[in-house]
């Protein structure tokens, strides 16, 4: 059974703090995804990855950079926290072929203040 | 990737099909559809994945006509535990890479 695991469920962070988020999977994936979800949004791609030390951004890259020195965890990093990015983020894997399958983390609800 | 378009919410009863209609006009040849599900608090949990024509499993239908250009879950039967957001996307053949439309809430009565 595919697990993705993260960090922290809930994490409340002050305005202009440096957030990391942590994910991890146990199935040698290649493909790593950050998602933000707001309601009345759904879920939007901030960042993937496709190998280590590879990243290619999504829709919504503003504010954040991500890190993959390893296959199986890809760090999402807010440099200096803002009340905007108060949401709930969603890490996602899967293999390289065409058509898998995303497994989804649990999910990691961020409170900026 | 081709955006997508499906209602934004849905209202049924228990033990009635349900049919939610996605439009993704601007698929790729190599693009493929997938549906997702999700309740509060939790990540999406996939339900369904298809290319062409119909897919069937134990939870859903897929059905996707010749062109492509748009797909339909079908739930048979829903209960009260099916109240959740339902996803469709279209996934990039090439990279894997997903995109997430804004989901259609399904509220299933007794």
């Amino acid at each position: 059974d595919v697990k993705v695991t993260q960090s922290s469920r809930y994490l409340v962070k002050r305005t202009g703090e440096k957030v990391f988020l942590e994910c991890v999977q146990d199935m040698d994936h290649e493909n790593m995804f950050w998602y933000r979800q707001d309601p009345g949004l759904g879920l939007r791609l901030i960042y993937f990855s496709y190998d280590v030390k590879m990243k290619e951004k999504g829709d919504i890259p503003e504010g954040y950079s991500v890190s993959r020195e390893k296959k199986e965890r890809f760090s999402l990093i807010l440099e200096s926290a803002s009340t905007n990015q108060t949401s709930m983020y969603l890490c996602a894997s899967t293999t390289r072929a065409p058509a898998e399958t995303q497994y989804f983390g649990p999910g990691t609800r961020l409170l900026v203040l | 990737l081709a955006k997508t378009t499906q209602p934004i919410s849905m209202d049924s009863y228990e033990g009635q099909e349900v049919n939610i209609t996605c439009s993704h006009n601007n698929i790729a040849t190599n693009d493929y559809i997938t549906w997702y599900q999700q309740f509060p608090s939790q990540g999406p949990r996939f339900i369904i994945q298809g290319y062409k024509t119909k897919v069937t499993n134990e939870v859903a239908s897929l059905f996707i006509p010749a062109d492509r250009k748009s797909s339909t879950l079908s739930l048979p039967r829903v209960s009260l535990s099916d109240t959740a957001v339902y996803y469709c996307l279209v996934g990039s053949g090439n990279t894997g890479k997903l995109i997430f439309g804004q989901g259609t809430t399904l509220q299933v009565k007794p």
